[in-house]
C-alpha cells in the first residue's frame, strides 16, 4: 500500500491527452513539493517534473505538473507510442521522515 | 556528466545478507546531495528504501530499518546498501541515485535527478 494514490492505468489514442492523478496528505504532497518520473521496466527511472511544474532541460513541454491542496497531476499532451510507460509521483513525507512514491500508472496508447 | 553504477551479488540466499555498491562517478559524494537506494519489486512500483547524507546522516523506510543499512566511504566515491535476513520478498531491481533536496520557506524540495542502471538482487531458498 503506497503512501501516494495513483490510478493503475490510463489509456488514450495518439495525439490525445491524458492527465494521472496523485494524491496524498498534508504530510506529504500537502506541505511539500511533488515530481514526477517515467520508467521503462528494466531501465532507469527519469525525472519528467520537480517542485510540482518544472521541467528538467531535454523534457518536452508537453509534459506539465500541477498541484493543488494534497493531490497532484502530470499531464501528457500530444500523446506518442513512445509515451507509454510507467510514470510515479514522489515527494518527502515530513511524518516518515523518508520519501515516498505513488503505486504508478501505466499509461497506455491506444 | 553525473553517473551512477550499481554492483553487487545478483544471487543472495535466504536470510542471509544482500549488499550492493553504487559506483559515482563524475561529481564528489561529498557535495552537498543526498544519496537514495530504490528498489522495485516484480509486478510492484518504485519503494523508497533510504538515503545517506556525505556526512554519514541517514534516512530509512520505516517499514525496512530494523534490516536496512546504508553507508558512504568518501575515499572511494560509492555509497552501499546491505539489506539482512532476506527473503523471496526481497527480490528486486534496486537502484542507486542522487537526491536534489532544498528547503523553500516551510515546504520540503525533494526529488531524484540523476539514477544507475540498476542491479537485480535475486533471493533464492
Amino acid at each position: 500500500q503506497s503512501v501516494l494514490t495513483q490510478p493503475p492505468s490510463v489509456s488514450a489514442a495518439p495525439g490525445q491527452k491524458v492527465a494521472i492523478s496523485c494524491s496524498g496528505s498534508s504530510s506529504n504532497i500537502g506541505n511539500n513539493y511533488v515530481s514526477w518520473y517515467q520508467h521503462f521496466p528494466g531501465t532507469a527511472p527519469r525525472l519528467l517534473i520537480y517542485e510540482d511544474n518544472k521541467r528538467p532541460s531535454g523534457i518536452p513541454d508537453r509534459f506539465s505538473g500541477s498541484k493543488s491542496g494534497t493531490s497532484a497531476t502530470l499531464g501528457i499532451t500530444g500523446l506518442q507510442t513512445g509515451d507509454e510507460a510507467d510514470y510515479y509521483c514522489g515527494t518527502w513525507d515530513g511524518s516518515l521522515s523518508a520519501g515516498v512514491f505513488g503505486g504508478g500508472t501505466k499509461v497506455t496508447v491506444l | 556528466q553525473v553517473q551512477l553504477q550499481e554492483s553487487g551479488p545478483g544471487l543472495v540466499k535466504a536470510s542471509g545478507t544482500l549488499s550492493l555498491t553504487c559506483d559515482v562517478s563524475g561529481v564528489s559524494i561529498s557535495s552537498s546531495s543526498w544519496w537514495v537506494w530504490v528498489r522495485q519489486s516484480p509486478g510492484k512500483g518504485l519503494e523508497w528504501i533510504g538515503e545517506v547524507f556525505h556526512r554519514g546522516t541517514t534516512n530509512y523506510n520505516p517499514s525496512l530499518e530494523s534490516r536496512v543499512s546504508i553507508s558512504v566511504d568518501r575515499s572511494t566515491n560509492q555509497f552501499s546498501l546491505k539489506v539482512t535476513s532476506v527473503t523471496a520478498a526481497d527480490t528486486a531491481m534496486y537502484y542507486c541515485a542522487r537526491v536534489r533536496t532544498d528547503v523553500r520557506g516551510r515546504m520540503i524540495s525533494y526529488y531524484i535527478d540523476t539514477w544507475g542502471r540498476g542491479a537485480l538482487a535475486t533471493v533464492s531458498s
